[in-house]
């Protein structure tokens, strides 16, 4: 258990629906990370936020947003969803901004129907 | 598009041998990471090594890197049924402040008791 909880677990929607996937890092860690792992596309980076405020982004679609919030949870919103957005995504913590360690979570298992 | 390429994407072997997995990049980096993932899961990070270094050793892993080939490889000793999973490099080339993992596509490793 790497302290790094996601929910829920599954999630099962409809093409042009939006979601919210939930990441509460670890105790203390400042940084949050999202990816989306699917079949075709691999585990890419999303975006990346430190204390609230968007430090990198990757590749993330305009139709998908994050937050982070003072509490340090951070949420990934997907709006107007796609079949091609069904995938495993993934939160990521760690202490600080720079280098190093990853701890992730065990992911949201998003099915878009 | 990913950044790393791995191979051989699927390995399987016999418990108590030695397993190596490569990972190749395009572009320079300040570190390069493994981490496992064991089916459906989150990822587990197992080593981290610097861009300065050439090898790095952790218990039974061992990484080398090789910036001018721009490629690095993990060799798993004694292998375990336990050890059966996909094994991923990422690296991680952003400026100081910011970090964004490339992942490769994975090696599946599967060792047979």
């Amino acid at each position: 258990d790497s302290g790094v909880t996601q929910t829920p677990k599954h999630l099962i929607t409809a093409t042009g629906q939006r979601v919210t996937l939930r990441c509460s890092p670890r105790s203390g860690d400042l940084s949050v990370y999202w990816y989306q792992q699917s079949l075709d596309q691999g585990l890419q980076f999303l975006i990346q936020y430190y204390n609230g405020e968007e430090r990198a982004k990757g590749n993330i679609l305009e139709r998908f947003s994050a937050q982070q919030f003072p509490d340090l949870h951070s949420e990934l919103n997907l709006s107007s969803l796609e079949l091609g957005d069904s995938a495993l995504y993934f939160c990521a913590s760690k202490p600080g901004q720079g280098a190093g360690e990853q701890f992730f979570g065990p992911g949201t298992r998003l099915t878009v129907l | 598009s990913q950044q790393g390429e791995e191979d051989p994407q699927a390995l399987s072997i016999q418990e108590g041998e030695n397993a190596t997995m490569n990972c190749s990049y395009k572009t320079s980096i300040n570190n390069l990471q493994w981490y496992r993932q064991n089916s459906g899961r989150g990822l587990v990070h197992l080593i981290l090594i610097r861009s300065n270094e050439r090898e790095k050793h952790s218990g039974r892993l061992r990484v080398t890197l090789d910036t001018s080939k721009k490629s690095s490889s993990l060799l798993i000793t004694a292998s375990r049924a336990a050890d059966t999973a996909s094994y991923f490099c990422a690296t991680d080339g952003a400026k100081e402040g910011a970090q964004k993992l490339v992942f490769g596509q994975g090696t599946r490793l599967t060792i047979n008791p």
